[in-house]
């Protein structure tokens, strides 16, 4: 109950178009749900979250879809470019505990 | 500012070796937290610390020592690794036990 399943495993798309990453969890008691981006050889950076009161968020490039009901969330890259060529996770928590869970994570290769 | 700041970037060690990693962050957070990530796999959560006492540790062998001198200071000891235990290091902090977690860049580690 405490997974987080991530999909696809990988993903290529041509630059311009737009990437589409699925996460799915069981435990109705998480309340937050980051997507964090990395590249090879450096950290995980947090490139959006979203909190269960709100369906959608929108940065830039980059929106969260998120579905209470169905509990699934998604991450959506508009104009996908070269250069958001990563590794992507999702990951979810509850607050007042440290854990955070993390997908299974999705490499995305964009393609000019 | 959002920076954890890691070191060594990268270390290799002999399975004998006494090493430590030293993680470092000035935002004010109160968590602090060791991860570890093998290639290809999403960071698995060796220890958390909160207000600089240890909250969790994730059965992780004896042979991984934390210590948390002070709120802005995280080190990871490290003795007699194996070389299973070659992995990318990540540090992470919070504001507290609720919200974002920010990654330091890693330290890679090569046990020989």
């Amino acid at each position: 109950q405490q997974q987080v399943k991530q999909s696809p495993q990988s993903l290529i798309v041509q630059k311009g178009g737009i990437s589409i990453i699925n996460c799915a969890y069981e435990n109705t008691a998480f309340d937050y749900f980051p997507w964090y981006q990395q590249f090879p050889g450096k950290g995980p950076a947090l490139l959006i979250a979203i909190r269960p009161d709100v369906s959608e968020k929108k940065e830039g490039r980059f929106t969260i879809s998120f579905n209470k009901s169905a509990k699934q969330f998604s991450l959506h890259i508009m104009d996908s470019q070269p250069g958001d060529s990563a590794t992507y996770f999702c990951a979810a928590s509850i607050s007042n505990t440290d854990k955070l869970i993390f997908g299974t994570g999705t490499r995305l290769q964009v393609f000019p | 500012d959002t920076e954890v700041t890691q070191t060594p970037k990268h270390l290799v060690m002999g399975m004998t070796n006494k090493k430590s990693l030293k993680c470092e962050q000035h935002m004010g957070h109160r968590a602090m937290y060791w991860y570890k990530q093998k290639a290809k796999k999403p960071p698995e959560l060796m220890f958390v610390y909160s207000y600089e006492k240890l909250s969790i540790n994730e059965s992780v062998p004896s042979r991984f020592s934390p210590e948390c001198p002070n709120s802005s200071l995280l080190n990871l000891h490290l003795h007699a690794l194996q070389p299973e235990d070659s992995a990318l290091y990540l540090c992470a902090s919070s504001q507290d036990r609720v919200g974002t977690q920010y990654f330091g860049p890693g330290t890679r580690l090569l046990v020989l």
